[in-house]
């Protein structure tokens, strides 16, 4: 059974960098089916689409977030991470990691994490 | 940015009744588009991808339909487990983007 938990701080300072993992079991992010995603929730904008990163590690971004994103992979291929900088009270939400099915090229968000909440406050 | 419009946004329905939310891309996206069931405090659900394949695991009361610039995902049969907010999503083009979600609400 595939699973996703996402881990990190709940409370991030404005102007710093908003820094989540991802720890996948059931699966491997080195498989070639399927993409590796941020995706996070805010009450007034609902679901938003940050990027992947696929298994040879070529990354997508949401543009209006590209400047401050970074996506990767470690190297025990079980971890990916999101990175975003120079964070603001608009980055305040609930993030999440999923799993994005490849093949049938309909690229649907098959397995999600249960979701972190992060605040950004000073 | 292909922008997802969902309607209505919430509505209200028996158990057992036949529910239908519309969801309308800016621009065509073919069959581009992937229906999300999420409940207080949960992560989304997949429910279909591609316009109209149902996930392994989703009961056959589910729906979908649609191609081009018009989809409908269709619950009949609406049971109490089915009260929830509903997100189409368009993987067409990058940024993949949500509709803002339809809640269904029990009368």
């Amino acid at each position: 059974q595939v699973q996703l938990q996402e881990s990190g701080p709940g409370l991030v300072k404005p102007s710093e960098t908003l820094s989540l993992t991802c720890t996948v079991s059931g699966d491997s992010v080195s498989s070639r089916n399927y993409y590796w995603s941020w995706v996070r929730q805010t009450p007034g904008k609902g679901l938003a689409w940050i990027g992947y990163i696929s298994h040879t590690g070529s990354t997508y971004y949401n543009p209006s977030l590209k400047s401050r994103v970074t996506i990767s992979v470690d190297t025990s291929k079980v971890h990916f991470s999101l990175n975003l900088s120079s964070v603001t009270a608009a980055d305040t939400g609930l993030y999440y990691c999923a799993r994005v099915e490849v093949g049938s090229g309909n690229y649907p968000f098959d397995y999600w994490g249960q979701g972190t909440q992060v605040t950004v406050s000073s | 940015d292909i922008q997802m419009t969902q309607s209505p946004s919430s509505l209200s329905a028996f158990v057992g009744d036949r529910v239908t939310i519309t969801c309308r891309p800016s621009q065509t996206i073919s069959s581009y588009l992937n229906w999300y069931q999420q409940k207080p405090g949960k992560a989304p659900r997949l429910l279909i991808s591609g316009a109209s394949t149902l996930q392994s695991g989703v009961p056959s009361r589910y729906s979908g339909s649609g191609s081009g610039t018009v989809f409908t995902l269709t619950i009949s049969n609406l049971q109490p487990e089915d009260f929830a907010t509903y997100s189409c999503q368009q993987t067409y083009s990058i940024p993949w983007t949500f509709g803002q979600g339809t809640k269904v609400e029990i009368k």
